[in-house]
């Protein structure tokens, strides 16, 4: 049974970078995808933004982020490490949410459900 | 402003049936056969439940169903138990550049 956990800090200040890490254990990282979700504090849930990671050393990551944050966020991968990771710049107190690390099932070589889930990182914003 | 709509809430006694719908549009809902559902107990990490409409991942009991028609999907609960106490979250695949959009979530009480 694959294992997430997410690790980062707890608090960054206003138009700081957010930085989150998530070890990936109990499963590989290659062939899935790996997604950044978010949930502000008593709302729903929101998807960040993925990477596909095929495991071939010769090929790049495929990504895809969410409109919204995309010239803000970066989703990465450190396969010799089993990390994922995320980083999202000039952060502001509507970033502050529960951060999941979630793996995705390829299907037909594309992403359409979220099965296994980190615990989340709470990450604050603010001064 | 949440893509998808759901009740923000729906109860029920133990032993009883309860369906929690998800309405979306002919972008998403309508258009794809890509809806999943999320459980949400308090202070917990969400948790697949139906995959494409109507797919169980191993492991979730078969009292939970699911099924689409035109713009909206369902989640039936039969058998309604404590442990359904949470909130349930569903989420479709979209033609928009988004790709994901989530519903705001219904609570479901178990009276």
């Amino acid at each position: 049974q694959v294992q997430l956990q997410e690790s980062g800090p707890g608090l960054v200040k206003p138009s700081g970078t957010l930085s989150l890490t998530c070890t990936v254990s109990g499963g590989s990282i290659s062939r899935y995808f790996w997604t950044w979700i978010r949930q502000p504090p008593g709302k729903g849930l929101e998807w960040t933004g993925h990477l596909y990671y095929s495991g071939y050393t010769d090929s790049s990551p495929s990504l895809h982020y969410s409109p919204s944050l995309k010239s803000r966020v970066t989703i990465s991968l450190d396969a010799s490490k089993n990390q994922v990771s995320l980083r999202l710049t000039s952060v502001t107190a509507a970033d502050t949410a529960v951060y999941y690390c979630v793996r995705g099932s390829p299907a037909g070589g594309d992403l359409y459900y979220f099965d296994s889930w980190g615990r989340g990182s709470l990450v604050t914003v603010s001064s | 402003q949440s893509a998808l709509t759901q009740a923000a809430s729906v109860s029920g006694f133990p032993g009883q049936s309860i369906t929690i719908s998800c309405t979306g549009s002919s972008s998403d809902v309508g258009r794809y056969n890509y809806v999943s559902w999320y459980r949400q107990h308090p202070g917990k990490a969400p948790e697949l439940i139906i995959s494409d409409v109507t797919n169980r991942p191993s492991g979730v009991p078969d009292r939970f169903s699911g099924s689409k028609s035109a713009n909206t999907a369902s989640l039936t609960i039969s058998g309604l138990q404590a442990e359904d106490e949470a909130v349930y979250y569903c989420c479709s695949y979209t033609s928009s550049s988004t790709l994901y959009v989530f519903g705001a979530g219904t609570s479901v009480t178990v009276l």
